[in-house]
């Protein structure tokens, strides 16, 4: 029964380089949810996808981060030209698909980017 | 103003000793609470809900005040495996937790 899967867990990337970080959810969760953490800090929203849909992005940054869940394979966060502040820990969280109400998210171990 | 608000601490604590700490909240919308547990550099786990009634988990209690706008949390009988990063976390809507920062405890034998 695995949880949800994040990789790669540790990414070094070079300033201008892209960063693609992966979460597969857990078996049966069709929500993704991904989440930056930057040291000393609390997470914060990033974006939500359901499956082939975004249904909020208004925690991503407008240029260089984009986000992705295809009908096939796993979620996908992308960041072009990385700089340093990119660096962090980026969590992601998957849900069960209902309405009204808070769903448990359960989350990924983590990608933590390094922007050398 | 931050959403969520937690003294980062850190609080020191011996064994077996009670701690609490408290997480204050700017949004009176806020419809759910949670306490999370974060360990050094791992994902963040639900610890728990918190009810308007407060609720109990084993060591645990957790306190909801809606009137001043804070949420708390009570350990008993504190064990060395409770160090860690006690992170509070509002639900806004459908799909938005809003996350404080934290409060890191250290229990010390």
């Amino acid at each position: 029964n695995a949880g949800v899967m994040q990789n790669p867990r540790h990414l070094v990337r070079r300033r201008g380089q892209e960063a693609r970080l992966r979460c597969s959810p857990m078996k049966g969760h069709s929500h993704v949810y991904w989440y930056r953490q930057l040291p000393e800090e609390g997470l914060k929203f990033m974006v939500y996808l359901q499956k082939e849909n975004i249904i909020d992005e208004s925690g991503m940054p407008k240029e260089r981060f984009s986000a992705e869940f295809p009908k096939e394979g796993p979620s996908i966060l992308r960041i072009q030209q990385v700089v340093r502040g990119d660096s962090a820990a980026y969590f992601c969280a998957s849900s069960i698909p209902g309405t009204g109400g808070p769903r448990t998210q359960y989350f990924g171990p983590g990608t933590r980017l390094l922007v050398l | 103003r931050k959403e969520v608000e937690q003294d980062p601490g850190p609080f020191n604590v011996p064994e077996g000793a009670t701690v609490a700490f408290n997480c204050t909240y700017s949004n009176s919308a806020s419809q759910s609470f949670f306490w999370y547990r974060q360990d050094c550099r791992k994902e963040p786990k639900l610890l728990m809900s918190v009810y308007s009634s407060g609720n109990e988990d084993g060591r645990f209690t957790a306190q909801l005040n809606r009137a001043s706008q804070y949420i708390s949390l009570l350990i008993r009988d504190s064990k060395l495996s409770d160090s860690a990063t006690y992170l509070c976390v509002a639900y806004n809507s459908n799909y938005q937790l809003i996350w404080g920062a934290g409060t890191k405890l250290i229990i010390k034998p």
